[in-house]
């Protein structure tokens, strides 16, 4: 099955400065890649999703690359603000089977005023 | 209001002692999921669900059941919980019609003593 892997565990930034968290994963027929931000004591919310037909997506902060040859995706978060601090999860999901998601252990970014 | 409820939110219990954590989603979407959330570990899918009387083992389904009689419901069953089940858990709904978009439960801090 999808094993995903996620880095770092845990990233401290200054206030401004930019965050980036990366994901690798094993099952080259997934091609749903979402990002999802979990504030202390609430549900997991998504940010930002990308798919196999799409190397970069951005949001105004925030952006996601994929490189399918290499399996692995990245978020980037730029100008980051204490409201960012939370944790965030990669995942990933093969379209026809969108049921089935594999989730990274998370990372909890804490952005420092 | 589009939703995805859970309930309990709280659930103390004893070794053995059989429970039902409820899920109602009221967006008519096709999938639901359950996932359980450890410290370090992420979210880990239980089990999904791809439409009534369609459901699949996610990645750790030991000691858990699951039913879906019908679209707005996805209740998880465990028969005789142990204290190694004592975790968060997180039930999500998703559709095509949203691009797979999960839509996640306030979840359920479940305690097994």
């Amino acid at each position: 099955g999808e094993n995903v892997e996620q880095h770092p565990s845990t990233l401290s930034v200054q206030e401004g400065d930019s965050a980036v968290i990366k994901c690798t994963y094993s099952d080259s027929a997934s091609n749903y890649f979402p990002w999802y931000k979990q504030e202390l004591g609430k549900r997991p919310q998504l940010i930002i999703d990308i798919r196999s037909n799409v190397g970069e997506k951005k949001d105004q902060r925030i952006a996601v690359t994929l490189n399918k040859t290499a399996k692995h995706f990245s978020l980037h978060i730029t100008e980051t603000q204490p409201e960012d601090s939370a944790v965030y999860f990669c995942a990933a999901s093969f379209h026809t089977n969108a049921g089935k998601s594999t989730f990274g252990d998370g990372t909890t970014l804490t952005v420092k005023p | 209001e589009a939703q995805v409820t859970q309930n309990p939110r709280y659930l103390i219990t004893v070794t053995g002692k059989k429970l039902t954590v409820t899920c109602s989603q009221n967006m008519n979407h096709e999938y639901m999921s359950w996932y359980r959330q450890d410290p370090g570990l992420g979210l880990r899918q239980i089990y999904y669900s791809m439409n009534v009387e369609v459901t699949d083992k996610g990645d750790v389904p030991e000691g858990y059941k699951v039913s879906r009689k019908e679209k707005r419901n996805f209740p998880l069953i465990l028969e005789s919980p142990s204290p190694n089940q004592t975790s968060l858990y997180f039930c999500a709904s998703s559709s095509p019609s949203t691009n797979e978009k999960l839509f996640f439960g306030s979840g359920t801090q479940l305690s097994v003593l």
